[in-house]
């Protein structure tokens, strides 16, 4: 099984809404990565969790808070976002932080109204 | 100066062409480089693994020269299904760091 399962594929919130994107993978990788993706442009790292602890936050704003509850879990808890935060996030995980290289996710769509 | 930079694109080519795209990268220290494929509201996935022998899987060749800092990616006999961004990663420090993605149509 090498997939990244991903739920919402798609989530439309209001700017006071709290909502929660959920990352799940069955390959024992123990690096796991928040990216956010706006249109046209690469993905940008967010946060990294290497073996259920965060290791990088990428001076992300605090409406957006990471949990790893265990090895095969991500998720990214939403809070109080903006319409600029709409975008497409994507999970991904790797072997470890070392790599060699990282499977991602469908990502979730999200629209913040 | 951007960590990875590729060709701005895009490319407009027809069904059989062959086209070449390019990638340089700023840290001589970085350890991995790949080509990921992205489809239009897909996720990215990895097309090939760049080695500095040269690789080729069937229509696709990947080279990579650390001593110019540059990777590029050549697809052959272009197919309709090509048409996608293509992304050049390298991997520095245990990180991915991505290029701003080659957008590829192939046209009938």
């Amino acid at each position: 099984d090498t997939e990244v399962t991903q739920t919402p594929k798609h989530l439309v919130m209001g700017m006071t809404n709290k909502k929660s994107l959920k990352c799940e993978q069955h390959m024992g990788h123990r690096a796991m990565y928040w990216y956010k993706q706006k249109a046209k442009k690469p993905p940008e790292l967010m946060f990294v969790y290497s073996y259920e602890k965060l290791s990088i936050n990428e001076s992300v704003p605090s409406r957006f808070s990471p949990e790893c509850p265990n090895s095969s879990l991500l998720n990214l808890h939403l809070h109080a976002l903006q319409p600029e935060d709409s975008a497409l996030y994507l999970c991904a995980s790797s072997q470890d932080r070392a790599g060699p290289r990282q499977y991602f996710g469908p990502g979730t769509r999200l629209t913040v109204t | 100066r951007k960590e990875v930079e590729q060709d701005p694109g895009p490319f407009n080519v027809p069904e059989g062409a062959t086209v070449a795209f390019n990638c340089t990268y700023s840290n001589s220290a970085s350890q991995s480089f790949f080509w990921y494929r992205q489809d239009c509201r897909k996720e990215p996935k990895l097309l090939m693994s760049v080695y500095s022998s040269g690789n080729e899987d069937g229509r696709f060749t990947a080279q990579l020269n650390r001593a110019s800092q540059y990777i590029s990616l050549l697809i052959r006999d272009s197919k309709l299904s090509d048409s996608a961004t293509y992304l050049c990663v390298v991997r520095n420090n245990n990180d991915m760091r991505f290029g701003a993605g080659t957008r590829l149509t192939v046209k009938p």
